[in-house]
């Protein structure tokens, strides 16, 4: 079964600091994996995904992930962190099945950015 | 471009009640799924439609959820009756149609539901 795995359930970062945010991945194939963000009281919004090609991903609002197929780990990461990046962070993969399709979720990462 | 709506925000009911919940998706989206996250768990799906048809409906629960998609457009889920282990927020998410199967889900704001 394909699964993520988020092993960090909170990161602390002062701002102006770059930031990681890990996601390990066990998958039969290839892999597709992205990265969503809920901001409080929002919904999710996308970031970037990996489905083919170079191993690092840029996204949005500075974001950009390493795809490491040796270490099956798919982390996200930033420069430079703000305080208005604080909020819960996922890793997915995407399952694919003749058609069947779904994304399976890591339980979540909750990045605070202190000034 | 508006992005994929939900309706209600917030829900309290209480037990062995019913409620709807709407998902309208991006427009042109034939894909719609809806997900749900549980008492602060991972979220998880719940099923997938292609237009009007149910095409994965795995991860449904149980028989009391039952959801439809009339004309291929907007989505609804109603749970009925609602017990307290249904509580947790429901995200709906909407995607295009391509050969490419790796298309990019787009998600609502999900609506949060309490069963009291």
């Amino acid at each position: 079964a394909q699964s993520v795995a988020q092993p960090e359930d909170q990161v602390n970062v002062a701002e102006g600091n770059p930031l990681t945010v890990k996601c390990t991945y066990s998958v039969s194939g290839n892999p597709y994996l992205f990265w969503y963000v809920q901001y409080p009281n929002r919904g999710l919004q996308f970031l970037l995904k990996y489905i083919t090609g170079d191993n690092l991903v840029k996204g949005s609002y500075g974001f950009e992930a390493e795809f490491n197929k040796s270490q099956t780990s798919f982390h996200l990461k930033k420069p430079s962190a703000l305080v208005s990046d604080s909020a819960l962070y996922f890793c997915a993969v995407l399952t694919l099945n003749t058609g069947f399709q779904k994304l399976v979720f890591g339980t979540g990462t909750r990045l605070l950015v202190s000034p | 471009e508006a992005g994929v709506t939900q309706f209600p925000s917030h829900s309290v009911i209480e037990k062995g009640q019913t409620v709807t919940l709407r998902c309208d998706p991006i427009s042109g989206h034939d894909n719609l799924y809806w997900y749900r996250r549980v008492m602060g768990k991972e979220i998880k799906f719940l099923l997938h439609f292609v237009k009007e048809s149910k095409q994965d409906e795995s991860g449904m629960p149980n028989n009391r959820f039952l959801a439809e998609r009339t004309g291929g457009t907007y989505s609804t889920l109603k749970v009925q009756p609602a017990e307290l282990e249904d509580s947790g927020v429901y995200f709906c998410a909407s995607s295009q149609w391509t050969d490419l199967y790796q298309e990019t889900q787009y998600f609502g704001p999900g609506t949060r539901l309490l069963v009291l």
